[in-house]
């Protein structure tokens, strides 16, 4: 079945500053990757995706890139702002099937 | 919010008490989860159900016990717990089908087993 590592599981950046979360994936059926933020208190929100038939994608201050020879893919957060610190997951799933989750990695953004 | 709701919030309970946990999606779809979540396994899949059928269930206890009556509703029956089943239960639903597996979750209900 499918294995989802992520790294770092703990990661502080200063305000303004770039993030980089980087997750591997052991199914190369696998073809959706999606990363979820959990805030405290509230359940995860997906808040950027990508497949497979693409390497790179942005939204405003967030991008994911994935590289399927290698098997792994990452999130990046620009500019970072004290809203972004949170718990990130990232996971990997094939269509419709469930997806595997990524043990997390816990963002503090320091003033 | 995300369009799934899940009751009570916070639940404490004795070893030998039976409780239950309840999520209802508003989203029309038709595939619900039950995830745990610890320090040791931050996203764990329990059990996930597609057109109100089980179709998965990861070797979870059975004193952990679904029920999906409907594709809106989820209920996680609990029953003669232990204080390591601790932890924050997620429930999500997503479209099976749709080309787009996007899991919505709730909020969760933090569970503490006394």
């Amino acid at each position: 079945g499918e294995n989802v590592e992520q790294h770092p599981s703990t990661l502080s950046v200063q305000e303004g500053d770039s993030a980089v979360i980087k997750c591997t994936y052991s199914d190369s059926a696998s073809n959706y990757f999606p990363w979820y933020k959990q805030e405290l208190g509230k359940g995860p929100q997906l808040i950027i995706d990508i497949r497979s038939n693409v390497g790179e994608k942005k939204d405003q201050r967030i991008a994911v890139t994935l590289n399927k020879t290698a098997k792994h893919f990452s999130l990046h957060i620009t500019e970072t702002q004290p809203e972004d610190s949170a718990v990130y997951f990232c996971a990997a799933g094939y269509r419709d099937d469930k997806i595997i989750f990524g043990k997390g990695t816990r963002l503090h953004i320091l003033p | 919010e995300t369009g799934v709701t899940q009751t009570p919030r916070h639940l404490v309970m004795g070893m030998t008490n039976k409780k239950s946990l309840k999520c209802e999606q508003h989203l029309g779809h038709n595939a619900m989860y039950w995830y745990k979540q610890s320090a040791k396994k931050p996203l764990e899949l329990m059990f996930v159900y597609s057109l109100e059928e089980r179709v998965e269930n990861n070797s979870v206890p059975s004193r952990f016990s679904p029920e999906c009556p409907n594709s809106s509703h989820l209920f996680l029956h609990l029953h003669t717990l232990q204080p390591e089943d601790s932890a924050l239960y997620l429930c999500a639903s997503s479209q099976d089908g749709s080309g787009s597996p996007e899991a919505f979750f709730g909020q969760g209900t933090r569970l503490t087993v006394v």
